[in-house]
């Protein structure tokens, strides 16, 4: 089966500009998440979809950030505008029903740099 | 709040040494346990998980993890490491619930020497 895709793979852009980094899961996994790692951090949490809902938001840092996944499938995290504190590695990760009993697959990630 | 230590943040080995690397978790409950693996430019890969039953859970490329319940510890081990297992390491924890969301470690960076 194809894994889980992000794209960009990398992206620069420069303070104030907007990002919109996107996310394809496996076919079939209603579960999507959103993690991110800061440079010399632990992977934090970002969001949790469930089809096209959000389950739980609760680790997004800001309103600058907004995650969609119109009709349950791909999902795209916007940054409008970046910050350069928002540079970092945003990965994506989805699960066939609840991951904590079935397990996560994670993409390659989006290497962020706000310059 | 929820957390997840790992104790060792750069760990460099000769080849043929034995690896263990800790995890402790904030504190108890219902937990599903993973080890993730990060080698240089890929992805993560999961490389092993405890969702119950034996404690002592294989995984891949010959590692292992033992869940210590009374310890809130979940420690990988691989007896004997080779210079390609040279990649981060992180630990992770689910507490269930709503969410299903997981707690990260820190990550440990390991270098095999040859």
């Amino acid at each position: 089966e194809a894994g889980v895709t992000q794209f960009p793979s990398h992206s620069v852009i420069e303070k104030g500009q907007t990002v919109t980094l996107r996310c394809d899961p496996i076919s079939g996994h209603d579960n999507l998440y959103w993690y991110r790692r800061v440079m010399g951090k632990e992977i934090k949490f970002l969001l949790h979809f469930v089809k096209e809902s959000k389950q739980d938001e609760s680790g997004m840092p800001n309103n600058r950030f907004l995650a969609e996944r119109t009709g349950g499938t791909y999902s795209t995290l916007k940054v409008q505008p970046a910050e350069l504190e928002d540079s970092g590695v945003y990965f994506c990760a989805s699960s066939y029903r609840g991951g904590g009993s079935y397990g996560y697959t994670f993409g390659s990630g989006t290497r962020l740099t706000v310059v | 709040a929820q957390s997840v230590s790992q104790h060792n943040h750069h760990v460099i080995l000769s080849e043929a040494a034995s690896l263990e690397l800790g995890c402790n978790y904030s504190y108890g409950g219902t937990v599903n346990l993973f080890w993730y693996v990060q080698y240089p430019g890929q992805h993560l890969q999961l490389l092993l998980k405890y969702f119950s039953g034996d404690p002592l859970v294989k995984g891949i490329k010959g590692f292992e993890a033992e869940f210590i319940k009374s310890k809130f510890s979940f420690n990988l081990r691989k007896p004997s490491v080779q210079w390609s297992d040279t990649a981060e390491y992180f630990c992770a924890v689910n507490w269930g619930g709503a969410t299903n969301k997981l707690i990260f470690g820190t990550g440990t960076l390991l270098a095999v020497q040859p």
